[in-house]
């Protein structure tokens, strides 16, 4: 199984600072349609995942472009430019390049 | 708007069967791929299932460790998609979700198989 590992655990950020987490994986996710299946889910308290980011950079509808995400092969990165309080919560990165999906271990986000 | 509402969740005891419904709406679910997700109480997410739509002959896939006891399947005329879950054990214990192309997802149902 392709394991993910995003780092850090967690993470202190002021109001309007920037944020950054990093998801490595154990062997690329360029799948054989030259496509790179990552994707980065917010999990706010009490609430189910959502995605924000999906093909390691494309935006979902309604996501603010303060998110960016980046990345090729097995090093990818979500972006907050200026963090808000509707971001706390637990973002993880999930790769649906190879079967079985797999899931980072989550970053949680908290306001400092 | 679209909606996946997860129903059939409960207690049971190891060795027993449950069946989780997803009903969805807002979305063309014949052509939809659905997956199953679960996410443990120390809130580890796991991927559990997929099943694909009849273009693809509703291929399905199942991580290894639900792999011979689940089985996910759909019926395209109720826009709906089950996890039928057999001789169940306690590490089964978790929130399920179903999810449309990750990116919709029900609110979950909590599965707790215990004695």
């Amino acid at each position: 199984d392709v394991v993910m590992t995003q780092t850090p655990v967690s993470l202190s950020v002021a109001i309007g600072q920037p944020a950054s987490i990093s998801c490595k994986s154990s062997q690329s996710l360029v799948g054989t349609s030259g496509k790179t299946y990552l994707n980065w889910l917010l999990q706010r308290p009490g609430q189910s995942p959502k995605r924000l980011i999906y093909l390691v950079s494309k935006l979902d509808s309604g996501i603010p472009d303060r998110f960016s995400g980046s990345g090729s092969e097995t090093d990818f990165t979500l972006k907050i430019s200026r963090v808000e309080a509707d971001d706390l919560g637990v973002y993880y990165c999930l790769q649906g390049t190879h079967f079985p999906y797999t899931f980072g271990a989550g970053t949680k986000l908290e306001l400092k | 708007e679209v909606q996946l509402v997860e129903t059939g969740g409960g207690l049971v005891q190891p060795g027993k069967s449950l069946k989780l419904t997803c009903a969805t709406s807002g979305f063309t679910f014949s052509n939809a791929w659905m997956d199953w997700v679960r996410q443990s109480p120390e809130k580890q997410l796991e991927w559990v299932a997929q099943i694909k739509d009849k273009s693809n002959n509703y291929a399905t896939y199942y991580a290894e460790s639900v792999k011979g006891r689940f089985t996910i399947s759909r019926d395209d005329s109720k826009s709906s998609v089950y996890l039928q879950m057999n001789s169940l054990k306690e590490e089964d214990t978790a929130i399920y979700y179903c999810t449309w192309t990750l990116w919709g997802w029900g609110q979950g149902v909590m599965v707790t198989v215990s004695s």
